[in-house]
């Protein structure tokens, strides 16, 4: 159980351009998903909190109108990274967290996005 | 601020040895701590976790074990197997702004257990 899927695995895209990333609880409901960002050989670090129904609430520092997060159902979350850099280019992972436990989150495999 | 640390950026160990990771914390909010294994190019795995007013907690081969005057938690992992070879983070559970509960995250131990 608590199984978390991301798509797409990987994405290369052009400067610029938007990417859109999905995360997906397969087995329960999760009204909080959370997304995070990390670079090579350093740890994970949070981007945003992403509740069903409402507004993400954004960590200080990461530009809200550049990732953009809906959360439109218990089982989906997107993240969007608008006009993506080179810079933008980390591996996006996001995590859902089951209601019944609120301290632990499980993890979806991550998403590799390049920017050219 | 780091108010998760995990001190030791690698360690090595022998095969059906003991491994020992350490993790030390700042915030004497924080109500639950959590272990979480992670292979390159995946999202980390949940281990274990202890309650802030628990000392121990044993899963298996896993324990982890909590010092709270020391602000102190150590994940013990017994015998040490070759496919525990990852890197290990230690989060502590506390909240955001919006009131909801966050993960806040060590910069993780690169385990190698050598056959």
């Amino acid at each position: 159980g608590a199984v978390v899927s991301q798509h797409p695995s990987w994405v290369i895209c052009k400067s610029g351009t938007s990417v859109k990333i999905e995360c997906r609880s397969l087995d329960f409901q999760a009204t909080t998903m959370f997304w995070y960002r990390q670079f090579p050989k350093q740890s994970l670090m949070l981007m945003a909190t992403s509740n069903e129904g409402s507004k993400a609430t954004y960590e200080q520092g990461v530009e809200k109108d550049k990732f953009l997060i809906n959360h439109a159902s218990l089982t989906l979350s997107t993240l969007t990274v608008t006009s993506a850099h080179p810079e933008d280019s980390s591996f996006y992972i996001c995590s859902a967290r089951w209601d019944r436990v609120l301290y632990e989150q499980y993890f979806g495999p991550g998403t590799r996005l390049t920017v050219t | 601020d780091q108010q998760v640390k995990q001190n030791s950026p690698s360690l090595s160990v022998q095969e059906g040895r003991i491994s020992i990771l350490n993790c030390d914390y700042t915030n004497s909010m924080f109500d639950y701590f959590l272990w979480y294994k992670k292979y390159p190019a995946e999202g980390p795995t949940f281990l274990i976790s202890i309650s802030s007013i628990k000392d121990k907690n044993e899963d298996g081969r896993f324990t982890v074990f909590l010092n709270k005057s020391a602000k102190h938690l150590s994940l013990h992992i017994v015998p040490s197997q070759p496919g525990d070879s990852a890197v290990y983070f230690c989060a502590a559970s506390s909240y955001n702004a919006g009131n909801n509960r966050k993960l806040i995250w060590g910069l993780g131990t690169s385990l190698g257990v050598n056959p």
